[in-house]
């Protein structure tokens, strides 16, 4: 079946510090993607979004850049804060049909 | 303000017995969902409705039930029949034309024992 998958499942940076999430998709006919924030405990938000029609789009300090001949997704967050520690998740949607998850990937901050 | 709500946040039952998880929206969003999220795994589809008095089983389906008789609510009632119903369950609505966005509500944790 189709998946949504990130590379890694942790990953730590040093406060101020750019960060770089990836994520791979399988089914080329995806059209939408989102990605998500997680904190401990609480629902997902809704971060930045990108249509197939891009390639790159920019947010407050994060960028979504996608790679469609590779299948590949990318979240940016410049300057990286204490306050990003979170788990992040790509979803995909492919035409109209509903979005599939991956499994996300744990920022930790240090200091 | 408009988002989306569910209630309780933190809920417990015995084996045996069925529960009703609360979703409200305030967006005037058609679509809404509901997902399973268990540690490690990405977010799995249990029940989504379109449009009221309609909605389709999602993957994971079994052992759920939903009704969807007004727009801003879409309940989810976890059965006896749920194997393993304990979990982190979130309620979602899309946005409309031609965004089609997805938002979440805050979670209710349930655990059964």
């Amino acid at each position: 079946g189709e998946s949504v998958g990130l590379h890694l499942p942790t990953l730590s940076v040093q406060e101020g510090d750019n960060s770089i999430i990836n994520c791979a998709y399988s089914n080329s006919a995806s059209d939408y993607f989102i990605w998500y924030k997680q904190e401990s405990g609480k629902g997902p938000q809704f971060i930045i979004d990108i249509r197939s029609n891009m390639d790159k789009r920019q947010g407050q300090r994060v960028t979504v850049l996608l790679n469609k001949t590779v299948k590949h997704l990318s979240l940016q967050i410049a300057a990286t804060q204490p306050g990003d520690s979170a788990v992040y998740f790509c979803a995909g949607r492919n035409y109209g049909q509903n979005f599939v998850f991956g499994p996300g990937t744990r920022l930790s901050v240090l200091p | 303000d408009g988002g989306i709500t569910q209630s309780p946040k933190y809920l417990f039952r015995k084996e045996g017995q069925n529960v009703t998880l609360s979703c409200e929206q305030n967006l005037n969003h058609d679509a809404m969902y509901w997902y399973r999220q268990d540690p490690g795994q990405g977010l799995r589809l249990i029940y989504y409705s379109q449009i009221v008095n309609d909605f389709q089983k999602g993957d994971i389906a079994e052992g759920y039930s939903v009704s969807r008789e007004k727009k801003e609510s879409f309940p989810l009632t976890v059965t006896s029949a749920q194997k393993n119903p304990t979990a982190f369950y979130l309620c979602a609505s899309r946005g409309q034309y031609p965004l089609y966005e997805q938002y979440f509500g805050p979670g209710t944790r349930l655990t059964v024992t």
